[in-house]
């Protein structure tokens, strides 16, 4: 069964940092690129980053750029959001998924990210 | 940036066909995906490449698109299609979401 799962999630003060991360199980996630989507509380859906397969494309939302650093490791069948400087705009439930024939056809179960002081 | 507009709200009867649309320039050009997204839960990709049924989602779910609009159509629809519904095209390499509809089955 494909699977992903994140988790990293919790509640820190504005300007701190959080590393968030997102484990594969039951595929192997080199041959995927992979995207974080968020959703603040009551809101819709975001997108945030994505990384291709070897990592040589990597993309931010301008909401983020500057500020957070997605990277992957293939060995690990794992993915990784590094989030700097955050702020109360930030909080949200963060997802990962894997993109396939255009569709972002699986999603973990999401981890959430408070920013308050 | 490039945006996809949504109506808000949409309310349909039990067995009534529900249509969702979703507008943006030229979004015909584009591929568009469609995901249900019960409370509480993550979402789940129902259309793709327009108009594509991954396995396992019902053949009441259909999806169409062109011109400026995409359409999520739903035919025969349950209690259980209730929920918020999201359209998704590209802009180059980064992904961009419609601003969610909410399918009420009155």
């Amino acid at each position: 069964e494909i699977q992903l799962v994140e988790s990293g999630g919790g509640l820190v003060k504005p300007g701190q940092s959080l590393r968030l991360s997102c484990a594969a199980s039951g595929f192997t996630i080199s041959g995927h690129n992979i995207h974080w989507v968020r959703q603040a509380p009551g809101k819709g859906l975001e997108w945030v980053s994505s990384i291709s397969t070897s990592s040589r494309y990597i993309s931010y939302a301008d909401a983020v750029k500057g500020r957070f650093t997605v990277s992957r490791d293939n060995a690990k069948n794992s993915i990784y959001l590094q989030m700097n400087s955050l702020r109360a705009e930030d909080t949200a439930v963060y997802y990962c998924a894997t993109v396939t024939d255009g569709g972002l056809d699986h999603w973990g179960q999401g981890t959430l990210v408070t920013v308050s002081s | 940036s490039y945006e996809l507009t949504q109506p808000p709200s949409v309310s349909v009867s039990p067995r009534q066909t529900a249509s969702i649309t979703c507008s943006g320039d030229k979004l015909g050009d584009k591929v568009v995906s469609w995901y249900q997204q019960r409370p509480g839960q993550s979402p789940v990709l129902v259309i793709f490449q327009d108009g594509k049924r991954p396995s396992g989602i019902p053949e009441r779910f259909s999806g169409s698109n062109s011109g400026n609009t995409a359409t999520l159509t739903i035919s025969g629809t349950q209690a259980l299609d209730e929920a918020d519904y999201y359209c998704q095209a590209w802009d180059s390499d980064t992904v961009i979401f419609g601003g969610g509809t909410k399918l009420t089955v009155l």
